[in-house]
Formats: structure tokens, C-alpha cells, sequence
């Protein structure tokens, strides 16, 4: 079965860039959308954006202007950055796959904590 | 963007009775063109990431208990859990899926009684 693990510096400082790769197991990333999800401490889910396995991308506008999200299928990764980042930022970022005309994410990857802090 | 508010945001049910939950969208979630509520229903236990649980608004993801049950349409939406178990502890969460940007509820934090 399909398996996602995020991996990425658990610590940024304020005003960098914020990267993570999301790493795809047990079934290839092509024909999926992948996604990143976020959740800041005891807090609610926010959707940050997708990628399609061809490369087009959909962010949110909220955070449009700091996001960039890439996938590179023959390592079965995509990746995460998010520049300008600020003590707001802090949060659990999920990868999460997304099938095409279903919508919903499943399966998640089991998160990574990001503290944004100098 | 959709705004998803859930009711209540805590809720203290007893073992075995039913518990309730409710999500209302700021606009239908309802495609004409193919009758489909596009709202799902995920369940979070603490230090792990949310699980499917319910896509368009009623259909059982593959392995969730028949206690759990979606329904509503357009705006209106509830999550039931028939007989609570101990086990059912947790946050959840609504989503529309209608449209980018995807949006969730606040969450609803379900305990025993």
C-alpha cells in the first residue's frame, strides 16, 4: 500500500525558506495529485496547494506568493517551499495524495513539526 | 473561498449512545452534473495525521466501522456515530472538496461522558 514521509529541517528562521520533500512509497506518483496540508499546534487543517504528477499546480491564495511546489516522478518525491516565513508558519505539514475526480485526501504522510523561530 | 463551520466544537458523549456532529458550507457543495455532495468527513487522534473517513458526504471510506454514517446535501451536513466507542475519541473534521482552494471545518473534539 501507498506510503508518504515528509522529511525536512524541523527549525527555520524567520524570513527564510521553509523545504520539505515528501517521499512516495509502494506506488508510483504518476496519476495522482500531491498535496500539503498544515496544522499549527492544537489548531485547525489548512489546505497550502497540489501538484499534479505532469507539474501544473494549484496553491492557495493565501500563501500564493511564498509557495512553490515541485515533483520529481523518477524519485517518487515531490517538495515543499515556502519562502518569507514567519513565527506563523510554524506548524505539522502533511503530504497527502489526492486521486483525480475523487477530491479527498488519503493517504496522508504522518507529518512533520516546522518551528519557525531564530 | 467556502467557509465550513462546524457544530458544536466539543461534544461529551456517553459509551454507546450517539454522538452528532455538524458541518455547514457558505455555498452548496452539490455538482448538478453528477448529484454528488462534495464533502468528506476525517477523524484525528492525537500526534497522528487525520483518516478518511467519509467522501461525498456519505459513502464510507474502506474499513471504517458501519457505526459511522454521513448525511445531508448542498449546505447542510451531519456525522453520526451510532453507538460511541471508546475508541472513536477524537477530533474531527469536515472538508468541501468542490473547489480550490480546499477548506476544512475548525474541527469538532469528541470525548466520552
Amino acid at each position: 500500500q501507498v506510503q508518504l514521509q515528509e522529511s525536512g529541517p524541523g527549525l527555520v528562521k524567520p524570513s527564510e525558506t521553509l523545504s520539505l520533500t515528501c517521499t512516495v512509497s509502494g506506488g508510483s506518483i504518476t496519476g495522482y495529485y500531491w498535496n500539503w496540508i498544515r496544522q499549527p499546534p492544537g489548531k485547525g487543517l489548512e489546505w497550502i496547494g497540489y501538484i499534479y504528477y505532469s507539474g501544473s499546480t494549484n496553491y492557495n491564495p493565501s500563501l500564493k506568493s511564498r509557495v512553490t511546489i515541485s515533483v520529481d516522478t523518477s524519485k517518487n518525491q515531490f517538495s515543499l517551499k515556502l519562502n518569507s516565513v514567519t513565527a506563523a508558519d510554524t506548524a505539522v505539514y502533511y503530504c497527502a495524495r489526492e486521486t483525480p475526480g475523487h477530491n479527498w485526501f488519503d493517504p496522508w504522510g504522518q507529518g512533520t513539526l516546522v518551528t519557525v523561530s531564530s | 473561498d467556502i467557509v465550513m463551520t462546524q457544530s458544536p466544537d466539543s461534544l461529551a458523549v456517553s459509551l454507546g449512545e450517539r454522538a452528532t456532529i455538524n458541518c455547514k458550507s457558505s455555498q452548496s457543495i452539490l455538482y448538478s452534473s453528477n448529484n454528488k455532495n462534495y464533502l468528506v468527513w476525517y477523524q484525528q487522534k492525537p500526534g497522528q495525521p487525520p483518516k478518511l473517513l467519509i467522501y461525498w458526504a456519505s459513502t464510507r471510506a474502506s474499513g471504517v466501522p458501519d457505526r459511522f454514517s454521513g448525511s445531508g446535501s448542498g449546505t447542510d451536513f451531519t456525522l453520526t456515530i451510532s453507538s460511541l466507542q471508546a475508541e472513536d475519541v477524537a477530533v474531527y473534521y469536515c472538508q468541501q472538496n468542490y473547489g480550490t482552494p480546499y477548506t476544512f471545518g475548525q474541527g469538532t473534539k469528541l470525548e466520552i461522558k
